[in-house]
């Protein structure tokens, strides 16, 4: 069974910094494209970033490029978020996703992020 | 590519038809994926490529249309199918895209 832990959430200030994890089981974690899918409070789904399977390609939303840094360590299938300069418009709760590979077809449970003064 | 989804709250009861609508602001071909989902929950997704169900997906779960147009239709609603229902595209990215997402709440 697929499963996906997110951890590494946090309360932080405002241009503050926060790597999140992703442990992933049940499943050949380097056959897979990996994404990272935020869900702001009220609001919606907004995709941040996606890896490809070897690390070698990876691809950001406008809104996080140039402050996150998506990563993977397949030795250890995990999958990573390394954030800087966080803003209150980061808050939300982050999901790691299982790319097919540019759908999601499994996400964890999420790790929340708040970015408060 | 926007996508952008109507109605924004739909109210039925258990065992009407849902029908939702996500149009996009150009042309996704087929690469349009469906999600459910709720609260305190992992979104689940529901139909890929337009019309294709994901495994496990209950067959009153349908989607349809190509292009700008596309609709999730829930023959017969189950009271574990009221959520909110987003869709996404993959044909032109990054960004790959999520819809506003439509809530569909019990009358």
């Amino acid at each position: 069974e697929v499963h996906l832990v997110e951890s590494g959430g946090d309360v932080v200030q405002p241009g503050g910094s926060l790597r999140l994890s992703c442990a992933a089981s049940g499943f050949t974690f380097d056959d897979y494209t990996m994404h990272w899918v935020r869900h702001v409070p009220g609001k919606g789904l907004e995709w941040v970033a996606l890896i490809n399977w070897d690390g070698v390609n990876t691809y950001y939303a406008d809104s996080v490029k140039g402050r996150f840094t998506i990563s993977r360590d397949n030795s250890r299938s995990s999958l990573y978020l390394q954030m800087y300069g966080l803003r209150t418009a980061d808050t939300a709760l982050y999901y790691c996703a299982r790319g097919m590979p540019y759908n999601f077809d499994f996400w964890g449970q999420g790790t929340l992020v708040t970015v408060s003064a | 590519i926007v996508l952008t989804q109507s109605p924004a709250t739909l109210t039925l009861s258990p065992g009407d038809r849902a029908t939702l609508s996500c149009r996009a602001s150009q042309s996704v071909g087929s690469y349009l994926a469906w999600y459910q989902h709720k609260p305190g929950q992992a979104p689940r997704l529901l139909i890929y490529d337009a019309f294709n169900r994901a495994p496990g997906i209950p067959a009153r779960f349908s989607g349809s249309g190509s292009g700008t147009d596309f609709t999730l239709t829930i023959s017969s609603l189950e009271p574990e199918d009221f959520a909110v229902y987003y869709c996404q595209q993959r044909s032109d990215w990054p960004p790959l895209t999520f819809g506003g997402g439509t809530k569909v709440e019990i009358k």
